[in-house]
């Protein structure tokens, strides 16, 4: 089946940091990847829809100059949030919609903003 | 707007009960999917089943089962024989439209599943 990595799939960084987290389709393309959020004890919600070669389309509540989404290619879609803090922390999740519209969960990346 | 409610947010059962977690869903669109994941502690989403708006036949595997009514807007699922591998949170999903399972899920606030021995 098709196959959705990210990295890292823990990262703990300082209050005011930058941090990137990637989202490849490891052997298929894919033209559109969601970003979900979840914190702790709660259910999954959706940032973002990122499309390649466009500019993601954000959900209503979420920062798009704090969480930037870059889908430069049609196997990677990078989230990037900017000046953490501590509210940030969470479980993010990718995942990638295949040719046939299958849709493919990432492992998740677990974000501790200190 | 789409909306799925899963009422159970705890459940406790011994090993080898029958147990049903509950979903609710609403939605505009004629056509939609419906889905069922579960996340381990580990964090991954496992992907259980998928269901489109069109198919409202029961599904069995092994001991899953679910039950899908468009007429109460709920896909329940059931796990037969508990074990203690099935504690977990479950969660109900819903993507909408254009007889296309790969757009955005809204998910249901999730069930803790808990099997003791």
């Amino acid at each position: 089946g098709a196959v959705v990595s990210q990295h890292p799939s823990r990262v703990i960084c300082k209050s005011g940091t930058s941090v990137k987290i990637e989202c490849r389709s490891l052997d298929f393309q894919a033209t559109t990847m969601f970003w979900y959020r979840q914190f702790p004890k709660q259910s999954l919600m959706l940032m973002a829809t990122s499309n390649e070669g466009s500019k993601a389309t954000y959900e209503q509540g979420v920062e798009k100059d704090k969480f930037l989404i870059n889908h430069a290619s049609l196997t990677l879609s990078t989230l990037t949030v900017t000046s953490a803090h501590p509210e940030d922390s969470s479980f993010y999740i990718c995942s990638a919609r295949g040719i046939r519209s299958e849709q493919y969960f990432g492992p998740g990346t677990r974000l501790t903003v200190t | 707007a789409q909306k799925v409610t899963q009422a159970q947010t705890e459940i406790s059962v011994v090993e080898k009960e029958d147990v049903t977690l509950d979903c609710v869903y609403e939605t505009r669109d004629t056509t939609y999917y419906l889905f069922w994941y579960k996340q381990p502690p580990s964090g991954e989403l496992v992907f259980l089943i998928r269901r489109n708006s069109f198919d409202e036949q029961n599904e069995i595997s092994g001991r899953y089962s679910w039950n899908f009514q468009k007429s109460t807007s709920s896909f329940n699922f059931t796990i037969t024989a508990s074990q203690v591998v099935d504690s977990a949170v479950y969660f109900c999903a819903l993507s909408e439209g254009l007889n296309n399972a790969g757009n955005m899920l809204t998910f249901g606030g999730g069930t803790r599943l808990m099997v003791k021995p």
